[in-house]
């Protein structure tokens, strides 16, 4: 069955240091590929999308993230966290080439050290 | 632009009971989802309308959950009778037709007691 894997269910990183949160998918062809960020009761904001091209994307508030086809991941890094990036990652992924709802990883909770 | 509105933002109810949530999508928007988020998990899908049709509602528990958008534009999701394992925030989201890049609203936190 198609799925999504974030391994890593809390991480925790120090101010100024460097981030990278892991992704996994499952699936036969190359989906469409999402990072998204939920603050404390807030909804989840897109950070960056991955369709197709440079396997590097570019996102919002300096996170990037890589598709490596041969690993079937898309992990998103952060050269440098500030305390305002302590929230929950969705990994997420859209199956149906654009027609369909996202199915979500099932977070990765970061938490900043000072 | 505005955002996705959802109301209420927190309702606490009595198992068996039942409960209404409403989503106003952003202007344009054809496609709207609802999505269910239990503490510690990433949001499942419940349904997706594409204007005032159902795209996908596969993971909808249709005994008890029943969602409409009636002119395709605002929809409601309701649950009745409720259950424990209800408890969670209830996300709406909203895109451009086939643009699969979703705006989602701050959600609605049920808790079941």
């Amino acid at each position: 069955a198609q799925s999504v894997t974030q391994p890593d269910i809390h991480i925790t990183v120090s101010e100024g240091a460097s981030l990278e949160l892991r992704c996994n998918y499952s699936y036969g062809a190359t989906p469409y590929l999402f990072w998204y960020v939920q603050s404390p009761g807030q909804g989840l904001q897109l950070l960056l999308k991955y369709f197709s091209g440079d396997t590097l994307v570019q996102g919002i508030k300096g996170f990037e993230a890589e598709f490596k086809r041969s690993q079937s991941s898309f992990n998103l890094r952060k050269p440098s966290v500030h305390w305002s990036d302590a929230a929950e990652y969705f990994c997420a992924v859209d199956l149906g080439g654009g027609a369909d709802g996202l199915t979500f990883g099932k977070g990765t909770h970061l938490i900043i050290q000072p | 632009e505005a955002g996705v509105a959802q109301s209420p933002r927190y309702k606490i109810i009595e198992k068996r009971q039942s409960v209404a949530f409403w989503c106003n999508p952003i202007s344009g928007h054809a496609t709207l989802y609802w999505y269910q988020q239990i503490l510690g998990q990433g949001p499942k899908l419940l349904i997706q309308f594409q204007n005032n049709g159902v795209v996908d509602d596969s993971q909808l528990p249709k005994d008890r959950f029943s969602a409409e958008r009636l002119k395709g534009v605002d929809s409601t999701l309701k649950i009745q009778p409720a259950k424990l394992e209800d408890s969670a925030v209830y996300l709406c989201a909203s895109s451009v037709s086939g643009a699969n890049v979703l705006t989602f609203g701050a959600g609605s936190r049920l808790t079941v007691l």
